[in-house]
C-alpha cells in the first residue's frame, strides 16, 4: 500500500531562516505529490502540486518542492520564512489514475518566531 | 462560489449517539471525500464518491456511513458514536481527473464523550 513519510514532526524556526521539509512515499508506479498547508483553525489549501515535466515545482507564498524520483521525495522548500507561515504542512500522494484517492502524511508542525 | 461547506462546526456526542455531518458543494464537481484529522496521523480517507449514486470505502470506514443522493450533497453518518471517533473531519470535492486539486471544506471539529 501507499505510505507517505513525513520525518519532521516538529520544526521550530526564526523569521527569515531557511525551511526545509522532508517527505517521501512509497510507491513505484507513476504518482501525482503534493504539499498542503493548514493554517491555525483553517481548513486545508494547496500550496503546490506535481504531475509531470520540471521536477522543480513552484507554489503559493514562496514556496517551491522538488521531485526526486530516485529517492522517491517530494521536499518542500522556502529560502527564508516569515512569521505567517506558521502552520501544519501535509504532504499528499495519489495514483496517477481517475480518482484522486489522497494519502497524506502525518503532517509537520511549523512554528516561526519573530 | 461558497465552494465546499460543512455543518456543524463543532458538536458534542455522548457515545451511542448518532448524527449526520453536512457536506456541500456549489462547484458541480464529481467527486466528494470524507476525511478525519487525528493528531500525528494526518489525515485518512473514510469514504468517497466517484458521482451521484456511487460510493465506496476508505481506508477507515468503520462505524460511518454515506450516500450520494445529488452531485452537491455528501453526508457523512455516524450510527452509535464511540470515543474513537473524536476527531475533525473534512470534506473535499474535486472535478475529476488526475490533474485536478482537492477543494476541503473548513471541517467540523466532533468530540464523543
Amino acid at each position: 500500500a501507499q505510505s507517505v513519510s513525513q520525518h519532521n514532526h516538529h520544526v521550530i524556526l526564526s523569521e527569515a531562516a531557511s525551511l526545509e521539509l522532508g517527505c517521501n512515499y512509497s510507491y513505484g508506479g507513476t504518482v501525482n505529490l503534493f504539499w498542503y498547508v493548514q493554517y491555525p483553525g483553517q481548513h486545508l489549501q494547496l500550496l503546490l502540486k506535481y504531475f509531470s515535466g520540471d521536477p522543480l515545482v513552484k507554489g503559493i507564498k514562496g514556496f517551491e518542492a522538488e521531485f526526486i524520483k530516485s529517492k522517491f521525495s517530494f521536499n518542500l522548500r522556502k529560502p527564508s520564512v516569515q512569521w505567517s507561515d506558521t502552520a501544519e504542512y501535509f504532504c499528499a500522494v495519489t495514483l496517477n489514475t481517475g480518482f484522486q484517492k489522497l494519502v497524506f502524511g502525518t503532517g509537520t508542525r511549523l512554528l516561526v518566531s519573530p | 462560489n461558497a465552494g465546499v461547506t460543512q455543518t456543524p462546526k463543532f458538536q458534542v456526542l455522548k457515545t451511542g449517539q448518532s448524527m449526520t455531518l453536512q457536506c456541500a458543494q456549489d462547484m458541480n464537481h464529481e467527486y466528494m471525500s470524507w476525511y478525519r484529522q487525528d493528531p500525528g496521523m494526518g489525515l485518512r480517507l473514510i469514504h468517497y464518491s466517484v458521482g451521484a449514486g456511487i460510493t465506496d470505502q476508505g481506508e477507515v470506514p468503520n462505524g460511518y456511513n454515506v450516500s450520494r443522493s445529488t452531485t452537491e450533497d455528501f453526508p457523512l453518518r455516524l450510527l452509535s458514536a464511540a470515543p474513537s471517533q473524536t476527531s475533525v473531519y473534512f470534506c473535499a470535492s474535486n472535478s475529476g481527473g488526475v490533474f485536478n486539486e482537492q477543494f476541503f471544506g473548513p471541517g467540523t471539529r466532533l468530540t464523543v464523550l
